[in-house]
């Protein structure tokens, strides 16, 4: 079946530090892969995303590279600030019908 | 641009009961599906309406039903309310009918409780 598994959280890290959230998938076929962002209280919002295999999709300082070698797509930022912090879920879409399949979430805070 | 918008934003239900959440979709969207998170969880689907059809469903009992609108807007209705159905329920519109390269575009949830 189709599935995310994303690095357990919560994460602290302090201002300017770099940022690795693991994300890994399992699916068949050709996903699309995706990031989303949760602030409190809110819903997700997207971040960036990657349709096949080598894309590189980047937002915001933040990357993600689709390696369908590892079936891996690692969330990175060379420099976090305050606002980054927030909850990040990693995502695939695999099937007609634009279903979608979640990580279930890495707690990201970063302290001045 | 309108984004997509959830009413109501908190709601406590009492086992049993049951409970319609409404949404609208963003301006030019014509897909909506429903979602629900767990606290601490990713969300899970329920299932996605496109042209007031349902087309396509997660692991949810036949309890969760819903509507879609000709306007796109969406209903989500959940019978004989249980107490694991507390959750946040997000509702997520797209320009999509079978492409799964178009991302979702979330409102910001209804917070439902059971006791």
């Amino acid at each position: 079946g189709n599935s995310v598994t994303q690095m357990e959280g919560p994460v602290t890290l302090s201002e300017e530090a770099f940022l690795t959230i693991n994300c890994t998938y399992t699916a068949t076929g050709y996903p699309s892969l995706f990031w989303y962002v949760q602030y409190p209280g809110e819903g997700l919002q997207l971040l960036l995303k990657a349709t096949k295999a080598d894309d590189k999709g980047s937002n915001k300082g933040f990357e993600a590279t689709y390696r369908k070698e590892t079936t891996s797509f690692h969330l990175e930022k060379g420099s976090v600030q305050v606002s980054d912090s927030a909850v990040y879920f990693c995502a695939l879409s695999r099937d007609t019908g634009n279903q979608f399949y979640f990580g279930t979430g890495t707690s990201l805070t970063v302290i001045p | 641009e309108t984004g997509v918008t959830q009413s109501p934003t908190h709601l406590i239900k009492t086992r049993g009961q049951q409970v319609t959440l409404r949404c609208s979709s963003q301006s030019g969207h014509n897909t909506v599906s429903w979602y629900q998170q767990a606290l601490g969880q990713g969300p899970q689907f329920i299932f996605q309406y496109y042209r007031e059809e349902e087309n396509g469903r997660g692991n949810f009992p036949p309890r969760f039903s819903g509507l879609q609108f000709p306007n796109y807007s969406s209903e989500l209705n959940v019978n004989a309310l249980e107490l694991d159905d507390s959750a946040l329920y997000l509702c997520a519109s797209s320009l999509a009918g079978s492409s799964y390269n178009s991302p979702l575009h979330f409102g910001n949830g209804t917070r439902l409780t059971v006791t």
